[in-house]
């Protein structure tokens, strides 16, 4: 079985720029969940989509969006980057809708010069 | 916001033995998972409790959830090189969905 797939691996903007990154998850998995991982903040939800609708959303600006396509698979954009947009972007399917069970993706690291 | 305060930060070990992590927040969760992140790799579940003083195994590792519903503890049982990594502990309530708030982590380094 496929694991969660994410594209592209790595990528460098420069600030003003905007960035999108997608995420196919696992076969049948219909949750798909974004988190940030930066040195000094850890793991910080983003949002999560089930059936293409968004469920929550974490304390992120609004540069930061996302959708859910009816193949599961997701994307997320951060619009007008800024030098802390520099992260790990990590991508997580579930196969269920509450029960906290990820599977990761490998991640998109995101450098903002 | 909720915060979870994973400790110890870091701890080096040597093959052969036992390690112990713990992870305690101010306010309550429904589950409590531990997640387990090599370089370059995202998490990987190690092991996920649902109840209040649920004690779980999954070969060399043991997790309990606290009674409270406050906190919950790792342990890796006679280690080996590659439990070398970084163990984040994570909470969930149900009605925030699959939102995790992590902790930040724990640092795993072999002694030289």
């Amino acid at each position: 079985k496929a694991g969660v797939t994410q594209t592209p691996r790595y990528l460098i903007k420069t600030r003003g720029q905007q960035v999108t990154l997608s995420c196919s998850p696992i076969s049948g998995h219909r949750s798909v969940s974004w988190y940030q991982q930066t040195p000094g903040q850890g793991l910080q939800f983003l949002f999560e989509y089930f059936s293409e609708t968004q469920r929550n959303k974490g304390n992120f600006p609004g540069r930061f969006s996302g959708r859910q396509f009816s193949n599961s698979r997701s994307e997320m954009n951060v619009s007008t980057l800024e030098l802390g947009d520099s992260a790990l972007y990590l991508c997580a399917s579930s196969l269920g809708a509450v029960t906290g069970e990820l599977f990761f993706g490998e991640g998109s690291r995101l450098t903002v010069l | 916001g909720q915060q979870l305060n994973q400790s110890p930060q870091s701890m080096f070990i040597q093959e052969g033995e036992d390690v112990s992590m713990n992870c305690t927040s101010s306010s309550i969760f429904n589950t409590w998972l531990w997640y387990k992140q090599d370089p370059g790799e995202g998490p990987v579940l190690l092991i996920a409790l649902y109840k209040a003083g649920e004690l779980t195994s999954n070969g060399r590792l043991t997790a309990q959830f606290g009674i409270t519903r406050k906190d919950s503890f790792l342990n890796i049982s006679a280690s080996i090189p590659s439990d070398v990594g970084i163990y984040f502990c994570a909470g969930q309530l149900k009605e925030y969905g699959n939102k995790l708030v992590f902790g930040a982590g724990t640092i795993l380094r072999v002694k030289s």
